[in-house]
């Protein structure tokens, strides 16, 4: 089965500065999506940035990037300009197209944001 | 377009008995997938539908079970509580393939 680490179970960060959060995969398939969720405390996963593995370039969402390096597996999040509202749990997960489609989550890194 | 929406959001049982939690995807997705979200093991895979047919399954006991409805509504079981099964229940839809999957609010179950 895959499996996602996520080694760094807690970051912190001072506001405005910039934070890498680590997720390493193991994979034997070529075809497959990588997400990052963000759940804030007591409130609802939502989807931060999504990374096809077919592409190359790395998804840039606003604030939010990744370091996606397909050989090494592993898929970073990089969160620029930090804000008190970035605080959360954050996901990596996997999604396989080749594996009944089923997503494998990381345990999380929380996240916090340091006034 | 309306989010994926989950009823009960909090549920109060007492061991032994049985509980049936809701999902409604968001429309248009044929995918629904269930987690249970712990502070202790993390969010894990429970199983997933897709136009009624259950795609895949964790490894959870068969006390929990689900089914997915022609309108791609989602339900899940749990039977013969124990104490353990205190927990997030989260529901996740997506269109299918491997599209990212969109989250409900959860049900925080909590057995007594």
């Amino acid at each position: 089965a895959q499996t996602v680490t996520q080694s760094q179970p807690e970051m912190s960060v001072q506001e405005a500065e910039t934070v890498t959060l680590s997720c390493t995969y193991d994979t034997s398939e070529s075809d497959y999506y990588l997400f990052w969720y963000k759940q804030p405390p007591s409130r609802q996963m939502i989807l931060v940035i999504r990374q096809e593995a077919y592409k190359q370039q790395n998804a840039t969402e606003n604030r939010f990037s990744v370091n996606f390096q397909k050989a090494a597996k592993s898929f970073s999040l990089k969160i620029s300009d930090s804000q008190l509202g970035d605080a959360a749990m954050y996901f990596c997960a996997y999604r396989g197209l080749n594996t009944g489609n089923q997503f494998y989550f990381g345990t999380g890194t929380s996240l916090t944001v340091i006034p | 377009k309306a989010g994926v929406t989950q009823t009960p959001r909090y549920l109060i049982k007492t061991r032994g008995q049985q509980v049936t939690l809701s999902c409604s995807p968001i429309s248009g997705h044929r995918s629904v997938s269930w987690y249970q979200q712990t502070p202790g093991q993390g969010l894990q895979f429970l199983f997933e539908y897709f136009s009624e047919t259950q795609r895949n399954k964790g490894n959870f006991p068969g006390r929990f079970s689900g089914r997915q409805f022609s309108n791609s509504r989602s339900e899940m079981n749990v039977s013969t509580l124990e104490l353990g099964d205190s927990a997030l229940y989260l529901c996740a839809s997506s269109f299918g393939g491997a599209m990212e999957q969109y989250f409900g609010p959860g049900t925080r179950l909590t057995v007594t």
